[in-house]
């Protein structure tokens, strides 16, 4: 079963405006990742945060982490038409003998209008 | 920065073939992944791979095997392919157990027939 439930599915705004994303998951997580993804193509690597960190900042970016409610947000601030893309939140568990093992959520479709 | 490549981009094979799907890292990377990516559905990993030879099943296993015979190489087989195996299916690879990202190839979007 998927870890990661995100929310919303899909997302539409205006050029300049902030765009939130939510993923919650079900089991203790080593830490959680945002990735993106453009039409057709692989993933990239946006931002990691760690079970033990609440918040973490790249650029436009801003994740927080929430343990006790098993849940993390991306922030986008002042977005543009080029950040229209999936986003997929991804988590790593507890357990050490699953490794790296890196499970996505469903993803949220943002679309950013000029 | 890290290369994942996927031996095809689109592919178009017959129900009931044995189907290879090839992916490559240049990194030296511990663990490699597959997924297969469906619209609704997000990205559901099939198998992931820790070490050579050292395998663990996802959460949607069954109709594939995989192949770890070398660190850079992981294979997934599709043992008899079936029209609800059409699918993207995505590789990706990271450093090492639990702490770093992943990197991906570019996807293979098979078609099966």
């Amino acid at each position: 079963s998927q870890q990661g439930e995100e929310d919303p599915q899909a997302l539409s705004i205006q050029e300049g405006e902030n765009a939130t994303m939510n993923c919650s998951y079900k089991t203790s997580i080593n830490n959680l990742q945002w990735y993106r993804q453009n039409s057709g193509r692989g993933l990239v690597h946006l931002i990691l945060i760690r079970s033990n960190e609440r918040e973490k900042h790249s650029g436009r970016l801003r994740v927080t982490l929430d343990t006790s409610k098993k849940s993390s947000s991306l922030l986008i601030t002042a977005s543009r038409a080029a950040d229209t893309a999936s986003y997929f939140c991804a988590t790593v568990g507890m357990i050490y003998n699953q490794g790296g093992k890196l499970i996505f959520g469903q993803g949220t479709e943002l679309s950013v209008k000029p | 920065d890290v290369k994942v490549t996927q031996s095809s981009r689109y592919l178009v094979k017959r129900t009931g073939e044995k189907v290879f799907l090839e992916c490559v890292q240049d990194m030296d990377h511990e663990n490699m992944f597959w997924y297969r990516q469906d619209p609704g559905l997000g990205l559901r990993l099939i198998y992931f791979s820790y070490d050579v030879k050292m395998k663990e099943k996802g959460d949607i296993p069954e109709g594939y095997s995989v192949s770890r015979e070398k660190k850079e190489r992981f294979s997934l087989i599709l043992e008899s392919a079936s029209t609800n195996q059409t699918s993207m299916y995505l590789c990706a690879s990271s450093l090492s157990p639990r702490q770093t990202k992943a990197f991906f190839g570019q996807g293979t979007r098979l078609t099966v027939v």
